[in-house]
């Protein structure tokens, strides 16, 4: 199984920068996923990793080490439609199955 | 349109009388699950299926139950439900062709569900 960790809030100022980080830990790793969820909405995807190193899509990117089991998730120029839940979720292959497990979330407030 | 429809988006019911909440997806996809998300616990898979006629139980299947007969439908089934299900309650579904892994996963809309 995974241990996921991220924090649980964080809060930042529109136009900034902010990265959320994700630590895990997992037996038979195989991607990571970073979901956006706005309040009583679904989960939308991010940005997926699978190798090492980072992928930039816009304004958000996602940064993957295997060996130090951490992700992080790079918002730049910060809008307030940024305010939302962000979700880091891995992949696990134990017993050939591909099942995803999420983190608990991280509350992001965005003020002007 | 790609898309996982759910339903009902809202619930209330009480004690004991069974409910099903209906899950269907348009892109063929092998596999679906059931999540529920409350307040501070993230999301919670319930029991998840990665075929026809093949589900498993996920981190927390206790008091529900799924079946899968059609590859596009993945019902969640709550037989005699308890004020502790109380909760939102999302469908996924994705593909999982052996070699994949570049595979989001695709969410309903969310079930609020509200067991009196």
């Amino acid at each position: 199984g995974q241990n996921i960790d991220q924090p649980t809030e964080m809060t930042a100022t529109e136009g900034a920068i902010v990265q959320i980080n994700c630590t895990y830990q997992t037996s038979g790793f195989n991607g990571l996923f970073w979901y956006q969820q706005h309040a009583g909405e679904a989960p939308t995807f991010l940005s997926y990793n699978v190798l090492d190193g980072l992928e930039e899509k816009g304004r958000f990117s996602s940064f993957l080490s295997r060996s130090k089991g951490y992700s992080y998730l790079l918002l730049k120029e910060l809008q307030m439609k940024d305010s939302a839940s962000y979700l880091c979720a891995v992949r696990d292959t134990m017993g050939g199955s591909y099942i995803p497990t999420f983190g608990r979330g991280t509350s992001l407030i965005v003020h002007p | 349109e790609a898309q996982v429809t759910q339903n009902p988006r809202y619930l209330i019911t009480v004690t004991g009388k069974k409910l099903t909440v209906t899950c269907s997806q348009n892109m063929n996809h092998e596999y679906m699950s059931w999540y529920r998300q409350d307040p501070g616990l993230g999301l919670r898979q319930i029991y998840y299926s990665m075929n026809v006629e093949v589900t498993d139980k996920g981190d927390v299947p206790e008091g529900y139950k799924v079946s899968r007969k059609e590859k596009r439908n993945f019902p969640l089934i709550l037989e005699s439900p308890s004020p502790n299900q109380t909760s939102l309650y999302f469908c996924a579904s994705s593909s999982t062709a052996i070699g994949s892994t570049n595979e989001k996963l695709f969410f309903g809309s969310g079930t609020q569900l509200s067991v009196l």
